[in-house]
């Protein structure tokens, strides 16, 4: 049983279309996250929500918005997709109140923008 | 703020050989410290995690790491290199923002395991 899945895991597509990114959690977690991985292996958080409720959002811009219909889904839509967009992207998911906030990661989305 | 700098980007041993991969933490309070894997074209794996209880913490695949308040450090180790071990090799520590804890990544160290 996978824990944390990813859709797609691959995505090529042109400069201005939009697209989306799906990630389901199966661990029974409150907390969800994206991650964007650069070319360069530079992990940097995105978003975090707990609950449905967004308590992370670094300074992404507002082509990206992540969605949550329920604790075990996070999605990422990102609008008018440029260049620089192209990174893997990774949701993980995590159980709020530990004290060690251990992160369980999904395999990976790796997004490539023509 | 929390910050953790891995101190080697690249580190490269023969197979049979001791591995070390160096981290340095920051912390204005008693840290959550984590090490992960990322083999090529994977996801991310926890390899071990400390928590405030044993200063030698030992993980998967033959790893430990000690925790070294003194030293601000959380080496990882290995007494000897396999194949596949060829990866790279994140330092993360747990910051805490209000309520919200997030963790902080390491950039990475990139290790090579040479037959």
């Amino acid at each position: 049983d996978t824990a944390v899945s990813q859709t797609p895991k691959y995505l090529v597509t042109q400069m201005g279309n939009d697209k989306s990114i799906k990630c389901e959690q199966n661990l029974g977690h409150d907390t969800m996250y994206w991650y964007k991985q650069d070319s360069k292996k530079f992990l940097k958080i995105m978003f975090s929500y707990n609950n449905k409720e967004l308590i992370i959002n670094e300074t992404v811009p507002n082509r990206f918005s992540p969605k949550s219909p329920d604790k075990a889904h996070l999605n990422l839509h990102i609008n008018s997709l440029e260049l620089g967009d192209s990174a893997v992207y990774f949701c993980a998911s995590s159980q709020a109140g530990l004290i060690y906030n251990e992160q369980f990661f999904g395999p990976g989305t790796r997004l490539t923008v023509l | 703020a929390q910050s953790v700098t891995q101190l080697d980007s690249h580190v490269s041993v023969s197979e049979g050989t001791p591995v070390l991969l160096r981290c340095n933490y920051s912390s204005s309070y008693s840290p959550s410290l984590f090490w992960y894997v990322q083999h090529p074209n994977k996801g991310l794996q926890l390899l071990l995690k400390y928590t405030s209880a044993a200063t030698l913490v030992k993980g998967i695949n033959g790893f430990e790491a000690e925790f070294k308040k003194s030293e601000t450090s959380f080496h990882l180790t290995k007494p000897s290199a396999h194949m596949s071990d060829a990866a790279e090799y994140f330092c993360v520590v747990s910051d805490r923002t209000g309520n919200n804890r997030k963790l902080i990544w390491g950039l990475g160290t990139s290790l090579a395991v040479n037959p």
